[in-house]
């Protein structure tokens, strides 16, 4: 079965400093990730996601996610952080292993970009 | 092209009564998966449909929880005779197709249900 971690609850960081929210994952499979976004009582917002090709992948934002397949992992990027990156980040994984897409998400990392 | 619609945005209902969630895919989408997410939890898979046919219901719990996707119409998340845990938020999402299409799951704004 596929899974995503996300092994801190929340990350500080000063606004202006880099920034990265940290994922591994676990599939049978060629992994197909993904990072999705949450503000505050709003729905999830897409933000990148890896198929195939380059290890970077840059996505909305100014956000990217390096892919790291020794490592098993997906960790988010941005290199200065804003006040208003502060939300919730979720790494996902999908899967087609049972004849259709299925996605799997982290728990969720919070992040807190401090003014 | 309107995004995924989810209605209500927030759900009051006394416990014991019957709360139904909506979920409009987009224009041209014919898979549906439903999410809940619990304070202070992930997003936790609950249910995949497509057209008339629930693909994988293996997240749903075994009892007051059903969901469908008619031929014609939204799908429906329908939770009976509510209790406090069943408060959340439930997010849809819908995607196209498949195996071998390169697309994300597009998400609603999703239902905050409150049981009071």
């Amino acid at each position: 079965a596929q899974s995503v971690a996300q092994p801190e609850d929340q990350v500080n960081v000063a606004e202006g400093n880099p920034l990265t929210v940290k994922c591994t994952y676990s599939v049978s499979g060629n992994p197909y990730l993904f990072w999705y976004v949450q503000y505050p009582n709003r729905g999830l917002q897409f933000l990148l996601k890896y198929i195939t090709g380059d290890n970077l992948v840059k996505g909305s934002y100014g956000f990217e996610a390096e892919f790291n397949k020794s490592q098993t992992s997906f960790h988010l990027k941005k290199p200065s952080a804003l006040v208003s990156d502060s939300a919730l980040y979720f790494c996902a994984v999908r899967d087609f292993s049972g004849g259709y897409q299925k996605v799997t998400f982290g728990i969720g990392t919070k992040l807190q970009v401090i003014p | 092209n309107a995004g995924v619609m989810q209605n209500p945005r927030h759900l009051v209902r006394r416990r014991g009564q019957e709360a139904r969630l909506r979920c409009s895919p987009m224009k041209g989408h014919s898979h549906v998966y439903w999410y809940r997410q619990l304070p202070e939890e992930g997003l936790k898979f609950m249910v995949y449909l497509q057209k008339e046919n629930i693909i994988d219901e293996s997240g749903m719990p075994k009892e007051r929880f059903s969901a469908e996707f008619p031929k014609e119409g939204p799908s429906i998340l329908r939770i009976q005779q509510v209790v406090r845990g069943d408060s959340a938020a439930y997010f849809c999402a819908s995607s196209p197709q498949q195996r071998g299409m390169n697309t994300e799951a597009f998400f609603g704004q999703g239902t905050r249900l409150t049981v009071v």
